[in-house]
């Protein structure tokens, strides 16, 4: 079963622009992941942040998680028409990684 | 590290034939877990394993699917007969301890007329 959500479904941008999306999720969690996926490929982890964790970066990339409200944000900053693709959002449930619907990403040169 | 290996990459049968997808995961990795994609349903989990023994099976659809993992180096996932709904993208994901980074393989794309 799914656990966190997405949003927006898809979002269409212009090379240079700034991207966000946002991932709700229902319960508590250890840590949450972002993934990308670029279409006919396999998942690719981007980065993880834990529970006890408000922001991290890496590259571009920076997340953002509020346990309160369960949600986190992924911005992509400067985007790049390579950028295109879906992302998704993961939350761990025990042993396994729940993942969402994703978003799916559109950067027009 | 060659990363998490599938094959076939491809695989197109007829209904009611017997379909063995194959993953080598990452050396080391003590979770393996197998996935489906389709646009309806988006990514499922089948099934994972720990340490070669399978803790989760609820999301295998039906009887008709099986997995088993008989070593760390190695696993299969078994649609006996299949049908067309069964047409998917199929992914095997390893990773170092439960709810850790995943790394995928680049997947079986089934295809079942």
């Amino acid at each position: 079963s799914q656990q966190g959500e997405e949003d927006p479904q898809a979002l269409s941008i212009q090379e240079g622009e700034n991207a966000t999306m946002n991932c709700s999720y229902k319960t508590s969690i250890n840590n949450l992941q972002w993934y990308r996926q670029n279409s006919g490929r396999g998942l690719v982890h981007l980065i993880l942040i834990r529970s006890n964790e408000r922001e991290k970066h890496s590259g571009r990339l920076r997340v953002t998680l509020d346990t309160s409200k369960k949600s986190s944000s992924l911005l992509i900053t400067a985007s790049r028409a390579a950028d295109t693709a879906s992302y998704f959002c993961a939350t761990d449930a025990r042993h396994d990684m729940r993942f969402g619907a994703g978003t799916r990403l559109t950067v027009k040169p | 590290d060659a990363g998490v290996i599938q094959s076939p990459r491809h695989e197109v049968t007829e209904m009611g034939q017997e379909v063995t997808l194959r993953c080598k995961p990452i050396s080391g990795h003590d979770y393996l877990f197998w996935y489906r994609q389709t646009m309806m349903r988006g990514l499922e989990l089948l099934i994972y394993f720990n340490n070669n023994v399978p803790i989760d099976d609820s999301g295998m659809p039906e009887d008709r699917f099986s997995a088993k993992m008989p070593n760390a180096s190695f696993s299969t996932l078994k649609i006996q007969p299949s049908e067309p709904r069964d047409s998917a993208v199929y992914f095997c994901a390893s990773s170092l301890g439960g709810g850790e980074t995943q790394y995928f393989g680049p997947g079986t794309r089934l295809l079942v007329l």
